[in-house]
């Protein structure tokens, strides 16, 4: 079975530009979470979307939006680029096992920007 | 309000001797605790979850941690460390619905040969 992916794995960008990351969950899974891990500290939560409501939210600003489409996959937008946003964004799938839920992650799309 | 605190940000033991790396949370109800682990380069793989069953919990590679609700401690340990153990632990509190994910701030473990 294919894990979560994520796409790109590395992008460049300016100060002030747009993008646009993509994820797609494990088969099956219907839950997506997104995540900010700058360099050195510890993943931050920014949205987790079920069944393409948005159903949790991090402490990010309006910059930072998503959207999770009818097969489940996700994309996370941030608009007007500081370079602080500089980090490892990490996409997660979400699956409800007896109960209580389980995460995996994808590998991460590292986002520079300059 | 939930908060985690890993009390460590680098631990540093010697191959075959014991790992211990520190978690504390805050929770106004009961938690979902996790431990995850990062190798350089890699996404975030998870080790061990507690979820109010048993109080000790046994995860992958010979990891096991043991919630202790009157200490508000969910510490990680390992009886004896082997080189492929070094990278970054994550301590993570989340709520029921998953609409609330907390991550420590990490711990660096080393391995000494």
């Amino acid at each position: 079975d294919a894990g979560v992916t994520q796409s790109p794995t590395h992008l460049i960008k300016t100060r002030g530009q747009h993008v646009t990351l993509r994820c797609s969950p494990i088969s099956g899974h219907k839950s997506v979470s997104w995540y900010q891990q700058v360099l050195g500290q510890g993943p931050q939560f920014i949205f987790q979307y079920y069944e393409k409501e948005e159903r949790g939210r991090g402490n990010f600003p309006d910059r930072f939006s998503a959207r999770q489409f009818p097969n489940y996959s996700s994309e996370l937008n941030v608009n007007a680029l500081l370079l602080g946003d500089s980090a490892l964004y990490l996409c997660a799938s979400s699956l409800v096992v007896r109960g209580q839920i389980e995460q995996y992650f994808g590998p991460g799309t590292r986002l520079t920007v300059t | 309000a939930q908060s985690v605190t890993q009390l460590d940000s680098h631990v540093s033991v010697s191959e075959g001797t014991p790992v211990l790396l520190r978690c504390n949370y805050s929770s106004s109800y009961s938690p979902s605790l996790f431990w995850y682990v990062q190798h350089p380069n890699k996404g975030l793989q998870l080790l061990l979850k507690y979820t109010s069953a048993a109080t000790l919990v046994k995860g992958i590679n010979g990891f096991e941690a043991e919630f202790k609700k009157s200490e508000t401690s969910f510490h990680l340990t390992k009886p004896s460390a082997h080189m492929s153990d070094a990278a970054e632990y994550f301590c993570v509190v989340m709520d029921s619905s998953a609409s609330k994910i907390i991550f420590g701030s990490g711990t660096r473990l080393s391995i000494r040969p």
